[in-house]
């Protein structure tokens, strides 16, 4: 597609509950990245991925994340007996190849609240 | 650790060129410099880089000081629709982007 492209847009979920957030990349971007944004913060770092292998998932805050890429192309962020403090927008970025500068492709977030 | 600081919030009149500073004196040599602003509600979207030369290209200029201690964003000719929050942001190891807080924009008619 044109663009990356977030699902849904907005979730409301019950404390407790599981969520599963896509994001559909560009079209052949090797690279994915998924971020988490407080109310007033600037993005913050979870995991990414070169095509299907999660290279760095050290910005997950705790082992209720959990992120797939399984055919490296479209990708899940999943949240497992959600928190209060989860609620956050949750960002997806790509980019063309893994290495090189850093220009990334954001989509318009998931912006999930826990009631 | 390429940490980065910003004034929180600037202000500029429409039509006149937005200068938006960054201090960033832990950088290291080879680390790039990125400028990406994020209107509301939007994913941020990527405005310009540079590692020591200055840059241009359609959106804005990137100006770097010698040492790299520093750089400044210069939107030539600030629209209404230029007003967002802009984040200067240094690279960590392993192609992580670290996002501060950044400078709120307002650019009043």
């Amino acid at each position: 597609g044109a663009g990356v492209s977030q699902s849904p847009r907005y979730k409301v979920a019950k404390r407790g509950q599981d969520v599963a957030l896509r994001c559909d990349p560009i079209s052949g971007h090797v690279s994915l990245f998924w971020y988490q944004q407080a109310l007033g913060q600037g993005p913050e770092f979870l995991t990414y991925f070169q095509n299907e292998a999660q290279l760095d998932k050290s910005g997950l805050p705790s082992d209720r994340f959990f992120a797939e890429r399984p055919e490296g192309s479209v990708s899940t962020l999943k949240i497992q007996r959600t928190q209060q403090e989860d609620s956050a927008v949750y960002l997806c970025a790509s980019k063309a190849v893994f290495s090189g500068a850093n220009v990334l492709t954001f989509g318009a977030g998931s912006r999930l609240t826990v009631l | 650790d390429a940490k980065t600081t910003q004034p929180p919030s600037m202000d500029c009149a429409e039509g006149r060129a937005a200068n938006l500073p960054c201090n960033h004196s832990t950088i290291s040599g080879n680390e790039y410099v990125y400028w990406y602003r994020q209107i509301h509600s939007q994913g941020p979207q990527y405005i310009i880089h540079g590692l020591k030369n200055n840059e241009t290209n359609e959106m804005a200029s990137l100006i770097i000081t010698e040492d790299r201690k520093s750089s400044t964003l210069i939107l030539p000719h600030a629209t209404l629709r230029d007003t967002a929050v802009y984040y200067c942001i240094g690279e960590e190891y392993g192609n992580k982007l670290v996002f501060g807080a950044g400078t709120i924009l307002r650019v009043k008619s």
